[in-house]
C-alpha cells in the first residue's frame, strides 16, 4: 500500500517551453501533496505544498508563476514548469499523505528527471 | 531553528558492520522522525519514523535511537550489506506543522564486501 506514482519518469525539452509532471497516489486518498526539488547530492528542497481543492502554497524564494501546481482531486497534482530553462533542469520529486491512519507519513514518489536544453 | 543537522556526510562500512548515522535537530516541537533511504535515481522511501515518547525503535536490521534531552536521534543499520548502499536522509516534523517535514543533508552510505 501507499504508492505514489510519477509521470513521466523523464523529461527532455527545449528552452522556452513548458513541461508538465503528474504526481498520483494509486492506492490512498492524498489530502496533501508535497513537490521537492533536488540537486545531485544534496538534500530534498521542498518547493510547495497542495491540499486538494486549494491554492498550493509555497516556500520562500520558489516563484509561484513559474512552477504552476494544481491538486485538482484526492488522487492527483501536477507540477508544470513554465517557460522552462536550463537552470530549471533538476529532479523533481512528490509525495503524498493523507493523514488519518497514515498520520503525517509522507511517500514519496520515483521522481522525475527533467533536463531543459 | 528548523535545521537538521545530520552526520557523517558519507560512510563506508564493511559487510556485516554496523552503519550509524546520527541527526540533531533545535526545534523541540518536532515530534515526528522519520528516516528514508533513497537510491540513485529514484524517490526516498520511508524506512523506519520514531516518536519522541519511546528511545528506541527496531524494525529487522534498523533502530532508531531516540535522545529527547539531547535532541539527537541516529539510525543503526546492523549487519550492513551492499544493498543497504544508498543515501540517508534523517527528517522531522511537528504536529501542526501542516505535515511539512525538514530534512538533514543526507548521508551517502558505502557497504564493501
Amino acid at each position: 500500500g501507499a504508492v505514489v506514482s510519477q509521470h513521466p519518469s523523464w523529461v527532455i525539452c527545449k528552452s522556452g517551453t513548458s513541461v508538465k509532471i503528474e504526481c498520483r497516489s494509486l492506492d490512498f486518498q492524498a489530502t496533501t501533496m508535497f513537490w521537492y526539488r533536488q540537486f545531485p547530492k544534496q538534500s530534498l528542497m521542498l518547493m510547495a505544498t497542495s491540499n486538494e481543492g486549494s491554492k498550493a502554497t509555497y516556500e520562500q524564494g520558489v516563484e509561484k508563476d513559474k512552477f504552476l501546481i494544481n491538486h485538482a482531486s484526492l488522487t492527483l497534482s501536477t507540477l508544470t514548469v513554465t517557460s522552462a530553462h536550463p537552470e530549471d533542469s533538476s529532479f523533481y520529486i512528490c509525495s503524498a499523505t493523507s493523514g488519518g491512519g497514515m498520520g503525517e507519513t509522507q511517500y514519496f514518489g520515483p521522481g522525475t528527471r527533467l533536463l531543459v536544453l | 531553528q528548523q535545521q537538521v543537522k545530520q552526520s557523517p556526510q558519507s560512510l563506508i562500512v564493511q559487510k556485516g558492520g554496523i552503519s550509524i548515522i546520527n541527526c540533531a535537530y533545535e526545534n523541540t516541537a518536532f515530534d515526528y522522525f522519520p528516516w528514508y533511504q533513497q537510491f540513485p535515481g529514484k524517490g526516498p522511501a520511508l524506512l523506519i519514523a520514531i516518536r519522541p515518547d519511546v528511545s528506541e525503535k527496531k524494525e529487522g536490521r534498523f533502530t532508531i535511537s531516540f535522545n529527547k534531552s539531547a535532541k539527537q536521534f541516529s539510525l543503526h543499520i546492523m549487519d550492513s550489506q551492499p544493498g543497504d548502499s544508498a543515501t540517508y536522509f534523517c527528517a522531522a516534523s511537528f504536529t501542526g506543522g501542516g505535515n511539512k517535514l525538514t530534512f538533514g543533508t543526507g548521508t551517502q552510505l558505502k557497504v564493501e564486501l
